[in-house]
């Protein structure tokens, strides 16, 4: 089975602060996203890596960053959280294929004070 | 851009049939995904369509109709454990990347 594991379940940051949101997948995946889902507007995409280094812009990039060294992790950063990026944060992984589907983490709610 | 549709809610009662309809609109179609999430979980793949027709996966079946843009999930004999959300996906256009619905809040109830 795949496993997406994200490294924090629940986080509280303060406005301002640095944040980072760990995501390590063990199935050798090639692409890896970020979402972030809030009631009534469903799951929209942040960043997505499609290889180690390579990333593209979602639909809702403006605050964040992302890091991909290793195939395996995925990070994303928020520069200076703002009380507008409280919201649930989930990884997915899949493989390189049209067909594959997304295989999710159990997701980080964070919450920026 | 691509746009999805899917009701908000729907409820049933336990031991029904219901269907989930999602349309889309898009070019290029690569196919339509199913996706579970129970409250606070994470979404987990129910079933994946790109040819026309019904897909039969013990309780769950899902439909696709590209002439129409169209999708359904029928859940058959429902159990208080089918209450979750159901997202569509779709992809298009070769891209790896999803576009969802905003997804469909199923409440079953005895």
């Amino acid at each position: 089975d795949v496993k997406v594991t994200q490294s924090s379940r629940y986080l509280v940051k303060r406005t301002g602060e640095k944040v980072f949101l760990e995501c390590v997948q063990d199935m050798d995946h090639e692409n890896m996203f970020w979402y972030r889902q809030d009631p009534g507007l469903g799951l929209r995409l942040i960043y997505f890596s499609y290889d180690v280094k390579m990333k593209e812009k979602g639909d809702i990039p403006e605050g964040y960053s992302v890091s991909r060294e290793k195939k395996e992790r995925f990070s994303l950063i928020l520069e200076s959280a703002s009380t507008n990026q409280t919201s649930m944060y989930l990884c997915a992984s899949s493989v390189g294929q049209v067909n594959s589907p997304l295989h999710f983490g159990n997701g980080t709610r964070l919450t920026v004070t | 851009g691509q746009n999805i549709d899917q009701p908000t809610e729907m409820t049933a009662t336990e031991g029904a049939i219901v269907q989930i309809n999602c349309t889309y609109q898009t070019s290029g179609f690569n196919g339509l995904f199913w996706y579970q999430q129970h409250a606070g979980e994470a979404p987990t793949f129910l079933s994946y369509n790109v040819l026309d027709g019904l897909e039969e996966k013990g309780r769950f079946s899902s439909f696709l109709s590209r002439s129409k843009g169209y999708s359904y999930l029928l859940l058959k004999e429902l159990q208080m454990k089918d209450s979750a959300s159901y997202l569509c996906a779709v992809k298009s256009g070769g891209s790896y990347i999803p576009t969802f619905g905003r997804g469909t809040s199923l409440i079953v109830h005895p």
